[in-house]
């Protein structure tokens, strides 16, 4: 079972509802991360947080809002999202070492969103 | 900019075969690693071997293998035995290291289905 614990497994919204989705970690990483991931697509990187910072943002529509409360909880806040927005959201985190260090990223199950 | 090129959107294999999913990647980097994830229909990525770029013997985890050929740019994967469990899509992956935090990129997959 993975360590990366994301809640809920499923979500469905309306275009003016607004959600949270929730990533929880146990491993003491110090990295955590979003990716988006459209049917029959690799995953595609969101944000990263480093020691609790935001580090990459990959100009990411502002519909979409991190934020990370301490190294070991990741939340997605959604807000006013378009069908176009529904897919696969994957929590992930590793360890920050240096370059030669593994730093495996160790994923959840994901959110499976739809937005009406 | 790194690349990850798989270019097998689907295989098939015999239950007990072996077989090996492809994968090539570009980089300038002199330190990188890659990565194999499992992906099943129920969403998880699932980490399953990882090679680094100044490894000199391939890695191994169980039945998988990875056949790291660095002057050619490619890092594929063997899976041995293979196990109708072993049905799900397979992204190859690259890290790079940049400025304390590490950045994935993933290839689009291929799907691999094992036939009793």
């Amino acid at each position: 079972d993975t360590e990366v614990t994301q809640t809920p497994k499923h979500l469905v919204m309306g275009m003016t509802n607004k959600k949270s989705l929730k990533c929880e970690q146990h491993m003491g990483h110090r990295a955590m991360y979003w990716y988006k991931q459209k049917a029959k697509k690799p995953p595609e990187l969101m944000f990263v947080y480093s020691y609790e910072k935001l580090s990459i943002n990959e100009s990411v529509p502002s519909r979409f809002s991190p934020e990370c409360p301490n190294s070991s909880l990741l939340n997605l806040h959604l807000h006013a999202l378009q069908p176009e927005d529904s897919a696969l959201y994957l929590c992930a985190s590793s360890q920050v070492e240096t370059r030669k260090a593994k730093n495996i990223q160790y994923f959840g199950a994901g959110t499976r969103l739809s937005v009406l | 900019a790194q690349k990850i090129t798989q270019t097998q959107p689907g295989m098939f294999v015999q239950e007990k075969e072996a077989v090996t999913l492809d994968c090539t990647y570009d980089t300038s980097d002199q330190s990188y690693g890659l990565f194999w994830y499992k992906q099943p229909s129920s969403g998880e990525m699932i980490f399953l071997i990882y090679q680094g770029s100044y490894d000199e013997q391939n890695a191994t985890e169980g039945r998988y293998s990875l056949n790291f050929q660095k002057a050619r740019k490619s890092a594929n994967l063997v899976i041995s035995a293979s196990q109708l469990g072993d049905s799900a899509m397979y992204f190859c992956a690259m890290r790079e290291v940049s400025g304390g935090y590490q950045k994935v990129t993933f290839g689009i997959g291929t799907k691999l289905q094992v036939i009793p």
